[in-house]
């Protein structure tokens, strides 16, 4: 059953501290995003990956970080300097070499600060 | 810079009505265009795209939309509306000629009522 995983669903966490969520695709895609969402501001980029090893800044990059260490792998850490962390993640990934062809999405990460 | 703008913050339609959903972009060159749906707290599923040719794009669950160069528009469409078509709506481009880079709009909330 091919996709992308996302886990988990919801996290919850405390002021101060970093969390990392995870995404994972199985689809063979080359091209991995992070895109936070906030009612109202539609999706947000943070950060992409294009191929393994190499990943730049998305629009809003600040206070988060990625790896991208195997294809299949692309985890986001929310750190202590992301100042309003709540909201909800996408994980997307998508095929190389064309930008015509769709991205395919996660159920997303519901993160709340408590 | 690519953008993309969704006049509408909520359409209500009733049910056997047809619907439209507005998206307008800014963007460089020949763009390639794409609409995608999201239920609540769940991923985005991709509906439809344009790449390129007829201008009149069909995709999934009977929706369609129509590509204007000239009022640099991407409205998408469906001729009877359904209550389980009720959802947030996303149009989002791509810059032609490579780059994986996806930008999407604010979102459109769509209700149909009986």
């Amino acid at each position: 059953d091919g996709g992308i995983t996302q886990s988990p669903k919801y996290l919850f966490r405390k002021e101060g501290q970093n969390v990392t969520l995870s995404c994972e695709q199985n689809l063979n895609h080359d091209a991995m995003y992070w895109y936070r969402q906030d009612p109202g501001q539609g999706l947000r980029l943070i950060y992409y990956s294009q191929i393994v090893n190499d990943f730049q800044k998305g629009d809003i990059a600040e206070g988060y970080s990625v790896s991208r260490e195997k294809k299949e792998s692309f985890p986001l850490t929310v750190t202590s300097a992301q100042k309003n962390p709540t909201a909800f993640y996408l994980c997307a990934s998508s095929s190389p070499g064309q930008s015509n062809t769709e991205a395919f999405f996660g159920q997303g990460t519901r993160l709340t600060v408590v | 810079a690519q953008s993309v703008a969704q006049p509408e913050d909520q359409v209500n339609v009733a049910e056997g009505n047809p619907l439209t959903v507005k998206c307008t972009y800014s963007v460089s060159g020949n763009p390639y265009l794409f609409w995608y749906v999201q239920y609540p707290n769940r991923g985005l599923q991709f509906l439809l795209k344009y790449i390129t040719g007829d201008n009149l794009v069909k995709g999934s669950y009977g929706f369609e939309a129509e590509f204007n160069k000239s009022q640099t528009s991407f409205h998408l469409k469906k001729p009877s509306a359904l209550v389980s078509d009720s959802a947030l709506y996303f149009c989002a481009v791509k810059p032609p000629g490579g780059g994986n880079k996806l930008t999407f709009g604010t979102g459109t909330q769509l209700k149909v009522e009986l």
